[in-house]
């Protein structure tokens, strides 16, 4: 079965200064994964997203993600956090591949501070 | 990207009614849609995968009697509550796609249900 850990339930940051946040997957086979993001009232938006390409995958919004196996982490960094960064962010398993069923890990709220 | 729609945003209810749940394609052919279910500061969870024209597959636990689901066009699929209780109460969230699994799901706003 797939799943995937958000280490951190909360992440806060100053403005200006990198954003790490971290996931670890579980997945018996060659899994896709993705970051989404969520603001008060939108809807999920897809930040990025690995399926067996590049390892280190960039997204909108100055967001990238590294795929490590040997780790079998996801995490999610930008270089420097911006306010508008401040919501919810889910790392995202897919269940058989593709954007099939969606398996999502408990979210990390990231606060950034001025 | 692609736009997808819920109404309504926010529903209160008594215990007992029945409460519908509209999620709209706004501009592309949804084959597939799927319907989430998200406690408070808690991740989302499946609730159901609806095909257009064919009947909903539930995932383990969830009630096909109580969270009926119907996905009769290509752009609108609906998920109604049936006697709903207070622990009914939570954000519902459907997602479209288009096509093969290969295409992106796209996310609606979501549907904040209370249950009085």
């Amino acid at each position: 079965a797939q799943s995937v850990t958000q280490l951190d339930s909360h992440v806060s940051v100053s403005e200006g200064t990198p954003v790490l946040l971290r996931c670890n997957y579980s997945s018996s086979y060659s899994p896709s994964l993705f970051w989404y993001v969520q603001h008060p009232n939108k809807g999920l938006q897809l930040l990025l997203k690995y399926t067996s390409a590049a390892t280190l995958v960039k997204g909108i919004n100055g967001f990238e993600a590294e795929f490590k196996k040997s780790e079998t982490s996801f995490h999610l960094t930008k270089p420097s956090a911006h306010m508008s960064d401040a919501a919810e962010y889910f790392c995202v398993v897919s269940s058989s591949g593709g954007y099939n069923k969606l398996i999502f890990g408990a979210g990390t709220r990231l606060a950034v501070h001025p | 990207g692609a736009v997808v729609s819920q109404h309504p945003s926010r529903v209160i209810c008594k215990s007992g009614t029945s409460v519908k749940i509209e999620c709209r394609s706004l501009d592309f052919q949804a084959t597939t849609m799927f319907w989430y279910r998200q406690f408070p500061k808690k991740s989302l969870m499946l609730m159901a995968t609806s095909n257009e024209g064919s009947k909903a597959t539930y995932e383990q636990g969830v009630e096909k009697d109580k969270f009926l689901i119907n996905h009769a066009s290509l752009t609108l699929s609906t998920l109604t509550v049936t006697s709903a209780h207070p622990e009914d109460s939570s954000f519902y969230i459907c997602s479209a796609r288009a096509g093969t699994i290969n295409n992106e799901q796209f996310f609606g706003p979501g549907t904040r249900l209370t249950v009085l």
